[in-house]
């Protein structure tokens, strides 16, 4: 069965340092998200993209993240200058059709010391 | 502010019980809502979407209900095995335009030999 993919599984940064997150979607699907899961709390939703630019995002999603489809295939989550509360697993997921069933990824945990 | 409340927070049952999940909603407007099992460390998984017009969803061991009219759906697992052991996330889909997802915390299910 396809899946989304996503590297790394783990991520350890230090403050104020920029990751980026992976993913590569299912190969048919059209539209994107991003969610995050602090530990212990309930999953976030942080971005949508379609079509090549966002389409809904949250309170969360601030100017210090941004996504990118840079080829057919990834999408990426940049966080520029980490903060300690960013530490949570990220969620890439991807569907064929708006308000459709969501594939997830398994996650990256991102651990920002 | 659209909301999503699950019950119990937690539950344990002996392999091969039955057992109910209990989830509330307050979201407008309603589109569907979707239980989604979620292993630890892992994505969630989804196990049914329902609309509006649903009332009863079954997917193998798993059956969902819906009453939109009082705003409440549960989760039925019959005969449970040890890989049941998840936890168990309502979600509600709001559309207007968009699709907006708001996630329930969860029911952190414990299946015990």
């Amino acid at each position: 069965e396809p899946e989304v993919t996503q590297t790394p599984s783990h991520q350890v940064t230090q403050m104020g340092q920029e990751v980026i997150l992976r993913c590569v979607p299912i190969s048919n699907h059209l539209y994107f998200y991003w969610y995050r899961q602090i530990l212990g709390q309930k999953v976030e939703f942080l971005v949508s993209f379609y079509n090549n630019e966002i389409s809904e995002k949250s309170e969360i999603f601030d100017d210090q993240f941004s996504v990118e489809r840079p080829d057919g295939s990834n999408f990426t989550l940049k966080i520029r200058s980490t903060k300690l509360e960013d530490s949570a697993m990220y969620f890439c997921a991807s569907t064929d059709r708006g308000d459709e069933k969501l594939f997830f990824g398994s996650g990256t945990q991102l651990s920002v010391l | 502010k659209n909301q999503v409340e699950q019950s119990p927070q937690s539950l344990i049952i002996l392999e091969g019980k039955n057992c109910t999940l209990q989830c509330n909603y307050t979201v407008s407007p309603f589109s569907n809502l979707r239980w989604y099992k979620q292993d630890t460390g892992r994505g969630p998984v989804s196990l049914t979407i329902m609309t509006f017009s649903e009332n009863t969803k079954s997917n193998g061991r798993y059956t969902a209900t819906l009453d939109a009219d009082t705003k409440q759906s549960s989760l039925h697992i019959t005969a449970s095995q040890l890989s049941d052991s998840a936890s168990y996330i309502c979600v509600v889909s709001a559309y207007s335009g968009y699709s907006t997802l708001t996630f329930g915390k969860g029911t952190m299910l414990l299946v015990s030999p």
